[in-house]
């Protein structure tokens, strides 16, 4: 079946640090992938996403690129703040060519605290 | 929009007893997921409904679990006799089918404790 691993955390950096969060999937398919953000009492927010492979995700700052030779798809950000603080959950969804039906497959999550 | 609402945001019950979680999805989307999160588990998936039918329930982790969704804005997921290892955050998640920006939108949650 499908599945996602994430770099184990917590991650704690200093404002302004360079953040790299891995991810790697295994899948049958041709996934889309997708990273989400969890902020402290909120739900899941939909961070990124890329479909295909070569395809790079970019919101907010983040940026995530799609590496079907590594199934690959880390999280990286140059400059993190203060509020960037939260979970960050890496995710892929079943179906081919873009397609989301929604049915997706969470990594465990890895926890980002950025202090000033 | 007010997004996906859920209810309660915190129940607190002991053990035996029946739990009822409530989610009202964004109107006009029409799949709805369910999903708990443990610090053991992460999130899992434990149902999904589509046009108000269940279409996957494989992730309910036993017979005390169940769900409906009577109509398209109210599902509810609920637990009976609760158990303190239930004890978790459970998610209602909604959709529309289509879109080129398709994406999933959560509620808040609701953190259950079984005492």
């Amino acid at each position: 079946g499908n599945s996602v691993t994430q770099m184990e955390g917590p991650v704690t950096l200093s404002e302004e640090a360079f953040l790299t969060i891995n991810c790697t999937y295994t899948a049958t398919g041709y996934p889309s992938l997708f990273w989400y953000v969890q902020y402290p009492g909120e739900g899941l927010q939909l961070l990124l996403k890329a479909t295909k492979a070569d395809d790079k995700g970019s919101n907010k700052g983040f940026e995530a690129t799609y590496r079907k030779e590594t199934t690959s798809f880390h999280l990286e950000k140059g400059s993190v703040q203060v509020s960037d603080s939260a979970v960050y959950f890496c995710a892929l969804s079943e179906g081919a060519g873009g397609t989301s039906y929604g049915k997706l497959t969470f990594g465990q999550g890895t926890i980002l605290t950025v202090h000033p | 929009d007010a997004g996906v609402i859920q209810s309660p945001r915190h129940e607190v019950t002991e053990m035996g007893q029946e739990v009822t979680l409530r989610c009202k999805p964004i109107s006009g989307h029409d799949y709805l997921f369910w999903y708990r999160q443990t610090m053991m588990r992460g999130l899992e998936l434990l149902i999904y409904f589509n046009n108000n039918v269940p279409i996957d329930d494989s992730g309910m982790p036993e017979d005390r679990f169940s769900a409906k969704m009577p109509n398209a804005s109210f599902s509810t997921l609920k637990i009976q006799p609760s158990e303190p290892r239930d004890s978790a955050v459970y998610f209602c998640a909604s959709r529309r089918t289509g879109g080129a920006n398709e994406k999933l939108f959560f509620g808040s949650g609701t953190q259950l404790s079984v005492l």
